[in-house]
């Protein structure tokens, strides 16, 4: 499964939604769909799986959305902190797994 | 706390080898599956290799299939990585990474700081 991420990069102020979608080339089995942020010299963090659950300690201004081969993570609004790449992820079937490359949210 | 430590990156000259390993402690560590995955300078992830709680599951990306020879221990709780032939290609951060189900092929819920590889002349 290839995953393509949109868009490359996305500028945004504080306190603004962002919307970034990952798209998959086949559909993803039982929305096996994992989102990921890294921020500058740390390891990426995991956000969401299933799609649309929140992993343990995420704000609730994150949600994931999605089925089969469209998804979109969502941040309703921006905190500081939140500027970073985000990757997603499928999972659940035979290996390889594969990342999307990578969505850079950069201040506006 | 889970924590991941990974160790013996270095820099090395390309068609040598490398061994990797990661010491893992918070959590039950036969109850899980554990992976590398590798971020080439400036570039994004790339899974490399995974195992099951019990070795009996074993992957590998197709870009290092052959050359590297992933393996675990679970009475010292650790995960290595050992790669041959190594490839220019292979500079990377490698992380280790925990799996979320012992069977494995799940989401990645804990990952390590990870460990600079470079290969070159």
């Amino acid at each position: 499964i290839v995953l393509t991420q949109s868009p490359g990069t996305l500028s945004l102020s504080p306190g603004e939604r962002a919307t970034l979608s990952c798209r998959a080339n086949q559909s993803v089995s039982s929305n096996y769909l994992a989102w990921y942020q890294q921020k500058p010299g740390q390891a990426p963090r995991l956000l969401i799986y299933g799609a649309s659950s929140r992993a343990t300690g995420i704000p609730d201004r994150f949600s994931g959305s999605g089925s089969g081969t469209d998804f979109t993570l969502t941040i309703s609004r921006l905190e500081p902190e939140d500027f970073a790449v985000y990757y997603c992820q499928q999972y659940g079937s035979s290996p390889p797994y594969t990342f999307g490359q990578g969505t850079k949210m950069e201040i506006k | 706390e889970v924590q991941l430590v990974e160790s013996g990156g270095g820099f090395v000259q390309p068609g040598r080898s490398l061994r990797l390993s990661c010491a893992a402690s918070g959590f039950t560590f036969d109850d899980y599956a554990m992976h590398w995955v590798r971020q080439a300078p400036g570039k994004g992830l790339e899974w490399v290799s995974g195992i099951n709680w019990n070795s009996g599951i074993i992957g590998y990306a197709d870009s290092v299939r052959g050359r590297f020879t992933i393996s675990r221990d679970n009475a010292k709780n650790s995960l290595d990585l050992q790669m041959n032939s190594l490839r220019a290609e292979d500079t990377a951060l490698y992380y280790c990474v925990k799996d979320s189900l012992a069977s494995g092929w799940y989401y990645f819920d804990y990952w390590g700081q990870g460990t600079l590889v470079t290969v070159s002349s």
